[in-house]
């Protein structure tokens, strides 16, 4: 069975940094670009970052690029976001997902996602 | 950036019947357009993709068509556990971004 199991949410203080993890199973890790969405309370689903298989560029939007970087280690197959100068803003679940095809080109859009770790920023 | 406008934000359908989403983007994004749904607690769904596919294991009620800027999602004859957000996402261009949902409840 294919599965994404997110860790690594906390509490935290603006300003400060976490990493999220997300671990996968049940499909070749390595050949899937991976995706993290977030999706504040009570809002809609915003896209974070996708880090593309096989060694392409890194993507981001524009909230959070400078302040986040995504990672993956397909020896562990472990995505990660290094969460860095948190804002309150910043306050979401945050869901991984794989995306739906294999290998490089246009298509991301996700078929499997995990349940999303809770990040909490507050002082 | 691509906005994706969805409309209308809440729409109040009986079991049974029909029910129509639209999903309008800012600019073109041909056919790189997919649909999810989201329960309440729940990680969303991916229901369609490349506008009018389904995805495995979605039901033969739930139906995408469009293509540029006009994209409709079409649920026939409401089942109880359709009723959810759903969600428009384009793909076509970086950033990726999604609608703001459209929220089908029982009416």
């Amino acid at each position: 069975e294919v599965q994404l199991l997110e860790s690594g949410g906390v509490l935290v203080q603006p300003g400060g940094s976490l990493r999220l993890s997300c671990a996968a199973s049940g499909f070749t890790f390595s050949t899937y670009a991976m995706t993290w969405v977030r999706q504040a309370p009570g809002k809609g689903l915003e896209w974070v970052s996708t880090f593309s298989a096989s060694g392409g560029d890194p993507h981001y939007s524009d909230s959070v690029k400078g302040r986040f970087t995504i990672s993956r280690d397909d020896s562990k197959n472990t995505l990660y976001l290094q969460m860095n100068s948190l804002r309150f803003e910043d306050t979401a679940l945050y869901y991984c997902a794989k995306r739906a095809v294999s290998g490089r080109g246009i298509g991301h859009y996700m078929d499997v996602w995990g349940k999303g770790t809770t990040v909490t920023v507050s002082s | 950036e691509i906005v994706m406008t969805q409309s209308p934000v809440t729409l109040s359908v009986s079991p049974g019947e029909r029910a129509t989403l639209s999903c309008r983007a800012s600019q073109s994004v041909l056919s790189n357009l997919a649909w999810y749904q989201q329960k309440p607690g729940q990680a969303p769904r991916l229901l369609i993709y490349g506008a009018s596919s389904r995805a495995t294991g979605i039901p033969a009620r739930f139906g995408g068509s469009g293509s540029e800027t006009e994209f409709t999602l079409t649920i026939t004859s409401l089942q109880s556990e359709d009723f959810a957000v759903y969600y428009c996402q384009q793909y076509n261009s970086w950033p990726l971004t999604f609608g703001q949902g459209t929220k089908v409840e029982i009416k």
